[in-house]
């Protein structure tokens, strides 16, 4: 087990409502990145956090937005969601200087109707 | 746009066996390659990972293989066990991080007793 965790474990939510999901990331780690997991389907890079600056984003419309705290806890944050938005939402710390290692948390199941 | 084609999508073994999962990228900048392994209602661990620098690199049981100039890289399990069945990524990075990990779609992997 990693030290990363994540809550809620799972949420179920409607079209057009906001979700906050959050993030701890492990003990000396400074960098967060977020993932969405459909099912059948490998993880996709949302956007990774460094001491508290966004500094990497994939191709997620600008509803996907986040934050990382001095802790370097974090949070996910989608507005308006949409049926597609349903999938494990992972995040993964590291330490900055050895970004490649990348430790996941166990995930957010999200759903929505 | 698929940037690490992954294969097999599933693969069934006998124990003992060597399942061998193979993945292609295309991204030339790509100069770091893990892989993961995921159970049911877990985050993906990182199990090995390689450097183009290296042809192979062995870690256990599990032995990553990387073809350069083919840009190609698999991954060998050796004297398979039944606890070994679980759902397997190859993923690629580079440029030092900021772009995430690109995944594969995963390989669900079945080791027959």
């Amino acid at each position: 087990e990693t030290g990363v965790t994540q809550s809620p474990t799972h949420l179920i939510k409607t079209r057009g409502q906001q979700v906050t999901l959050r993030c701890s990331s492990q003990s000396g780690h400074n960098t967060v990145s977020w993932y969405q997991q459909a099912l059948g389907q490998g993880p996709q890079f949302i956007f990774q956090y460094y001491r508290e600056e966004e500094n990497g984003r994939g191709n997620f419309p600008p509803r996907f937005s986040g934050l990382q705290f001095p802790n370097y806890s974090s949070e996910l944050n989608v507005n308006a969601l949409e049926l597609d938005d349903s999938a494990l939402y992972l995040c993964a710390s590291s330490f900055g200087g050895q970004w490649e290692t990348q430790y996941f948390g166990p995930g957010t199941r999200l759903l929505v109707l | 746009q698929q940037q690490v084609k992954q294969s097999p999508q599933s693969l069934i073994v006998q124990k003992g066996g060597i399942p061998i999962i193979n993945c292609a990228y295309e991204n030339t900048a790509f100069d770091y390659f893990p892989w993961y392994q995921q159970f049911p209602g877990k985050g993906p661990a990182l199990l090995i990972a390689i450097r183009p620098d290296v042809s192979e690199k062995k870690e256990g049981r599990f032995t990553i293989s990387f073809n350069k100039s083919a840009k190609q890289f698999s991954l060998h399990i050796m004297d398979s066990q039944p606890g070994d069945s679980a759902t397997y990524f190859c993923a690629a990075a580079g440029g030092g991080g900021a772009d995430g990990l690109t995944f594969g779609k995963g390989t669900h992997l079945i080791i027959q007793p």
